[in-house]
């Protein structure tokens, strides 16, 4: 079975400050993961995607994600954040095989402040 | 525009009136999918299709179906609403079963009430 841990429910940061939501995966297979962004009121916006190829993978808006196996981890980051990325990020799981099933984290809200 | 296209994007209703949420995609995508998504829970799958005529349960099915007649529609139907269905529905699209290397398109969502 495959599983997705995002390990905080809420990040605030400052702008102009680093950026860094955890996430920790589960699964019996080579997975696919992905990070998917929620701002208010609107529907889901793929960030970025690993599918075996580099393990620093970039995404839009400036966010990163490295895939780690040995610590089952794929953390997103940004250098510096800006107020328009207050939204909630979901870390995502699949696996080939698996029926295309994408399993979500439970969220995290990334507050941004002055 | 490559979209996903859900209707309404919110609904009030009774608890038992039966009701569809409609899910279009213009991308030829084959694999389509509902989820639901509740505070503190993520989002969960309901049905998903792999092609036309294929459907199959996700993790919380019960009190849902789901139709594929055609390629690009997959409605989602509930015979008869129940309160703790009130929940934010999304359908999403990728392009075939190839276990998710390929993005997802999601639509913008469907806020259901049950009352």
């Amino acid at each position: 079975a495959q599983s997705v841990t995002q390990l905080d429910s809420h990040v605030s940061v400052s702008e102009g400050t680093p950026v860094l939501l955890r996430c920790n995966y589960s699964s019996s297979y080579s997975p696919s993961l992905f990070w998917y962004v929620q701002h208010p009121n609107k529907g889901l916006q793929l960030l970025l995607k690993y599918t075996s190829a580099a393990t620093l993978v970039k995404g839009i808006n400036g966010f990163e994600a490295e895939f780690k196996k040995s610590e089952t981890s794929f953390h997103l980051t940004k250098p510096s954040a800006h107020m328009s990325d207050a939204a909630e990020y979901f870390c995502v799981v699949s696996f080939t095989g698996g029926g295309n099933k994408l399993t979500f984290g439970t969220g995290t809200q990334l507050k941004v402040e002055l | 525009e490559a979209q996903v296209t859900q209707n309404p994007r919110y609904l009030i209703t009774v608890t038992g009136k039966k009701l569809t949420v409609t899910c279009s995609q213009n991308m030829n995508h084959e694999y389509m999918s509902w989820y639901r998504q509740d505070p503190g829970l993520g989002l969960r799958q309901i049905y998903y299709s792999m092609n036309v005529e294929v459907t199959d349960k996700g993790d919380v099915p019960e009190g849902y179906k789901v139709s594929r007649k055609e390629k690009r529609n997959f409605p989602l139907i509930l015979e008869s609403p129940s309160p703790n269905q009130t929940s934010l529905y999304f359908c999403a699209s990728s392009l075939s079963g190839a276990g998710g290397n390929y993005g997802y398109t999601f639509g913008s969502g469907t806020r259901l009430t049950v009352v």
